[in-house]
């Protein structure tokens, strides 16, 4: 049973358009981390959130903007895609906020704007 | 905000070898700092962690040190094994955060 799951696994989009990448745990964890990793492999984090609330925001464009349902789900949606969007994108969780804790991280999501 | 910094980039060791990563941080309230094992084509996992009031950890033929008076970690791998060929991640914990090295390249030559 996978514990962090993302969907799709390969996301390939023009320039210009609105995309979403969606992220399920089932570890009972409240919070919920996006994490970007360049082409050089860089691991870079975009957001947090706790219990459906934002915790941590990273300077990232207004056009990332994730979406909580619930403490189980943290989608990510980016409008008007660009070329340097062109990444891995990991979503992970981890039991506590605090940031001293495991993260567990998802499969990824390689999107490729053309 | 933190800044750690990963040394190599990347290694290459001949299996049953010992492999060393080095990593320094800027931030001295940091308290956590976790290894990370990244293989191809999957998401980062944790192999081992270190917390500010411990020096060194060690699990089976993986350990890890920490000099907090110079703010540097270290991550050692004994007897190395081709399934030990991955990328590794240093982290350090602060501000709710993680902050990630630039990551090392491990190849296990057989």
């Amino acid at each position: 049973d996978t514990a962090v799951s993302q969907t799709p696994k390969y996301l390939v989009t023009q320039m210009g358009n609105d995309k979403s990448i969606k992220c399920e745990q089932n570890l009972g964890h409240d919070t919920m981390y996006w994490y970007k990793q360049d082409s050089k492999k860089f691991l870079k984090i975009m957001f947090s959130y706790n219990n459906k609330e934002l915790i941590i925001n990273e300077t990232v464009p207004n056009r990332f903007s994730p979406k909580s349902p619930d403490k189980a789900h943290l989608n990510l949606h980016i409008n008007s895609l660009e070329l340097g969007d062109s990444a891995v994108y990991f979503c992970a969780s981890s039991h506590e906020t605090s940031g001293d804790n495991e993260q567990f991280f998802g499969p990824g999501t390689r999107l490729t704007v053309l | 905000g933190e800044n750690v910094e990963q040394h190599p980039s990347t290694l290459s060791v001949q299996e049953g070898d010992s492999a060393v990563i080095k990593c320094t941080y800027s931030d001295s309230a940091s308290n956590y700092f976790p290894w990370y094992k990244q293989e191809l084509g999957k998401g980062p996992q944790l192999i081992i962690d270190i917390r500010s009031n411990v020096g060194e950890k060690k699990d089976q033929r993986i350990a890890v040190t920490l000099n907090k008076t110079a703010k540097h970690f270290s991550l050692h791998i004994t007897e190395t094994q081709p399934e030990d060929s991955a990328v590794y991640f240093c982290a350090a914990s602060s501000d709710y955060k993680l902050s990630f090295g630039a990551g090392t390249t491990v190849t296990v030559r057989a």
